[in-house]
C-alpha cells in the first residue's frame, strides 16, 4: 500500500500571499488527487494531477488559483493562491494505487491543515 | 452531488456491533459500493468495498441488499477507536476515474 507524506502538516498564512503544498508518495503511482475539506464539511475533489499531462480541475476550482505541478510519478505540489480566509481547509493528496489484487485503492495523506487571517 | 444518504451521526456503545446504514438507490449496474472512513484529523482510510455479494475483511463486513438500492456496513464489536465519519461511496470498480465523491457521512461516536 501507498504511504503519503505532505508538508506542511499545518500553516497559518496572511490573506494575500500563496502557499505551496507538497505530497510524496513512497512508491510510483499515476493518479494522484487535490482534495480540500472546509471545516466541519466533507471532502471535495480540487483537481487530478497525472503525471506527463496537465491537471484537470473540477467545476469551481480554476488552474490560477490553485496551479498544481507533477513533476514524476512520486511527487505533486498544490499552491493556493492569494489566499484569503475561506481558503481556510484541510488540504488532502491521495492517489490511486493497488492495494489489492485487482483492485485499484485510493489513499489519502495526513492533510495539510491550512489558516489563513 | 453524492449518491449515497447516510444518517448524520449514530452511537455505539463499546464491544457492540455497529450497524451503518447507508441508501444508494440510483447506483447502476456496473457501480461497487465503498466505504471509507475518517478519524479526526487524519485522512480518510479505506474499510471495504462489494458489488453486490457481502463482503468481510478483518476491518468490518458489508451487507448488500438484494436489489443493491442500500448496504450496511458491520463493525462486529466497536473500539473508542472506531469513533470516526464513515463514509459511504458508490463508484465504479476499480475507480478508474478516482475521483470519489463524498457525502457528509455518518459521525459515529463509540462510548465506553
Amino acid at each position: 500500500s501507498a504511504v503519503i507524506s505532505q508538508k506542511p502538516s499545518r500553516d497559518i498564512c496572511q490573506r494575500g500571499t500563496s502557499l505551496t503544498i507538497q505530497c510524496q508518495v513512497d512508491s510510483q503511482v499515476t493518479m494522484m488527487f487535490w482534495y480540500r475539506q472546509q471545516p466541519g464539511q466533507s471532502l471535495t475533489l480540487i483537481a487530478t494531477a497525472n503525471q506527463g499531462s496537465e491537471a484537470t480541475y473540477e467545476s469551481g476550482f480554476v488552474i490560477d488559483k490553485f496551479p498544481i505541478s507533477r513533476p514524476n510519478l512520486t511527487f505533486s505540489t498544490l499552491t493556493v493562491s492569494n489566499m484569503s480566509p475561506e481558503d481556510s481547509s484541510i488540504y488532502l493528496c491521495s492517489v490511486l494505487d493497488r492495494g489489492m489484487p485487482d483492485y485499484n485503492e485510493q489513499f489519502f495523506g495526513p492533510g495539510t491543515r491550512l489558516t489563513v487571517l | 452531488d453524492a449518491k449515497t444518504t447516510q444518517p448524520t451521526s449514530m452511537d455505539c456503545a463499546e464491544g457492540r456491533a455497529a450497524n451503518l446504514p447507508c441508501n444508494h438507490s440510483t447506483i447502476s449496474g456496473n457501480e461497487y459500493v465503498y466505504w471509507y472512513r475518517q478519524i479526526h484529523s487524519q485522512g480518510p482510510q479505506y474499510i471495504i468495498h462489494g458489488l453486490k455479494n457481502n463482503e468481510t475483511n478483518e476491518m468490518a463486513s458489508l451487507i448488500i441488499t438484494e436489489d443493491r438500492k442500500s448496504s450496511t456496513l458491520i463493525l462486529p464489536h466497536a473500539t473508542l477507536r472506531d469513533t470516526a465519519v464513515y463514509y459511504c461511496i458508490v463508484m465504479n470498480y476499480g475507480g478508474s476515474q478516482g475521483n470519489l465523491i463524498f457525502g457528509k457521512g455518518t459521525k459515529l461516536s463509540v462510548k465506553p
